[in-house]
């Protein structure tokens, strides 16, 4: 399956403070990655789509001021969370989609964000 | 709207101890039925995909099964290193929607 690498591993911020979170698939060319966000004991949930060289698509409910996601590269997307307040401290996840008909998902490792 | 619901919640079992998790979904126009396994703190492991009813994978003590509403996961002589959450995830139209996932706990 696909490699996919994340960073940093965790990061604790003061609120107000903006964080920003790498999301790198090491081994192909990927120009669509995905944002999730998990919450203790939860599912995880589709944030966005992030498309190489175009807008990312934001699902319901996901403010797009606040989460900032670039996909400069075939390789790397960016999620930038700005303004962040404690109720933002979450376990995020990005992922990569390839696989026999190209849509098995391979995740990063994740990134633990506390907002203190 | 698309649904997984997963059952047990947590499940404990012994060394040895064969179980079954189970997966049920809805989901209009099933493109993939995908099953992850989750260690704490860490980002989902891929372990099988199931594209159509009937159709069954397998790899190591863990084998996936398939019908037209739900999917089976059986864990046949665990193992304590099999001690994870197991999650399923159906995609419909380009998205994945997962269930809450059953943790599982194997004692030696």
């Amino acid at each position: 399956g696909a490699v996919v690498s994340q960073h940093p591993s965790w990061v604790i911020c003061k609120s107000g403070t903006s964080v920003k979170i790498e999301c790198r698939s090491l081994d192909f060319q990927a120009t669509t990655m995905f944002w999730y966000r998990q919450f203790p004991k939860q599912s995880l949930m589709l944030m966005a789509t992030s498309n190489e060289g175009s807008k990312a698509t934001y699902e319901q409910g996901v403010e797009k001021d606040k989460f900032l996601i670039n996909h400069a590269s075939l390789t790397l997307s960016t999620l930038t969370v700005t303004s962040a307040h404690p109720e933002d401290s979450s376990f995020y996840i990005c992922s990569t989609h390839r696989g026999f008909r190209g849509n098995e998902q391979f995740f990063g490792p994740g990134t633990r964000l506390t907002v203190l | 709207e698309d649904q997984v619901t997963q059952s047990p919640e947590a499940l404990r079992l012994q060394e040895g101890e064969s179980s079954s998790l189970n997966c049920s979904y809805t989901v209009s126009g099933l493109r993939g039925l995908f099953w992850y396994r989750q260690d704490p703190g860490k980002g989902p492991e891929f372990l099988f995909t199931l594209y159509s009813a009937g159709e069954e994978k397998e790899k190591e003590r863990l084998k996936a099964t398939l019908t037209k509403k739900e999917s089976f996961l059986h864990i046949t002589a665990p193992k304590p290193e099999d001690s994870a959450t197991y999650l399923c995830a159906v995609e419909g139209f380009q998205k994945l929607v997962f269930g809450t996932g059953t943790r599982l706990l194997v004692s030696p």
